[in-house]
């Protein structure tokens, strides 16, 4: 059964300071694999996917992510955070066959601090 | 930009009404999902549809019921409301896609609070 663990379900970072944000996932075949932000009060936006070639994926808003499969992971990162960036970030992993359904992480908050 | 839609953003209603909770798309996607999500916790899909007539239940036990007669409509309703129910309800879609890896689009949100 393919599975997400987000670790660490608050991250915080001062302002300037790198982002990472840590995503583990399990699965038996080749994952597609996204990184969604979600503001308060609305709904989530895709930030970046990882479907097939380029391992490095870059995103919206100045962030990246790199598939790992040796290490079964897709972390998300960004060189500088700001203010805005602030807000809750989902990993998913979309299942095998062609469902569309996605599996979620746990969530991690993003505090920004001046 | 995508162009997902959920009516109402905010509902507080007492125990025992019934009330549907709307979503429409007009991107003409052919798969639309329902998810449940508390606060801080993550998505957890609660009905999906492949398509016009098709529904299914997700993966986590839902009393809601949903419909699919429209392509862009996507209504899920509960009959008798209950505090248990108090979260918030997603409303996603998404274009089928050969090989799989599809974006999911999202709505706002409804906020339901049930007392």
């Amino acid at each position: 059964a393919q599975s997400v663990t987000q670790l660490g379900s608050h991250v915080s970072v001062s302002e300037g300071a790198l982002v990472l944000l840590r995503c583990n996932y399990s699965s038996s075949v080749p994952p597609y694999l996204f990184w969604y932000v979600q503001y308060p009060n609305q709904g989530l936006q895709l930030l970046l996917k990882y479907t097939t070639g380029a391992t490095l994926v870059k995103g919206i808003n100045g962030f990246e992510a790199e598939f790992k499969k040796s290490e079964t992971s897709f972390h998300l990162t960004k060189p500088s955070a700001h203010m805005s960036d602030a807000a809750e970030y989902f990993c998913a992993v979309s299942l095998s066959g062609n469902t569309g359904k996605l599996i979620f992480g746990q969530g991690t908050t993003l505090q920004v601090k001046p | 930009e995508a162009d997902i839609y959920q009516t109402p953003r905010y509902l507080v209603i007492g125990t025992g009404k019934k009330i549907t909770l709307e979503c429409s798309q007009t991107m003409g996607h052919d798969k639309m999902y329902w998810y449940q999500q508390d606060p801080g916790m993550e998505l957890h899909l609660i009905h999906y549809s492949y398509g016009v007539n098709s529904t299914e239940k997700g993966d986590l036990s839902s009393e809601s019921t949903v419909s699919r007669i429209r392509t862009e409509h996507f209504p899920l309703t509960l009959e008798s409301a209950r505090p248990s129910h108090t979260s918030q309800y997603l409303c996603a879609s998404s274009r089928s896609k050969t090989g799989g890896g599809e974006t999911q689009y999202f709505g706002p949100g409804t906020r339901l609070l049930v007392l």
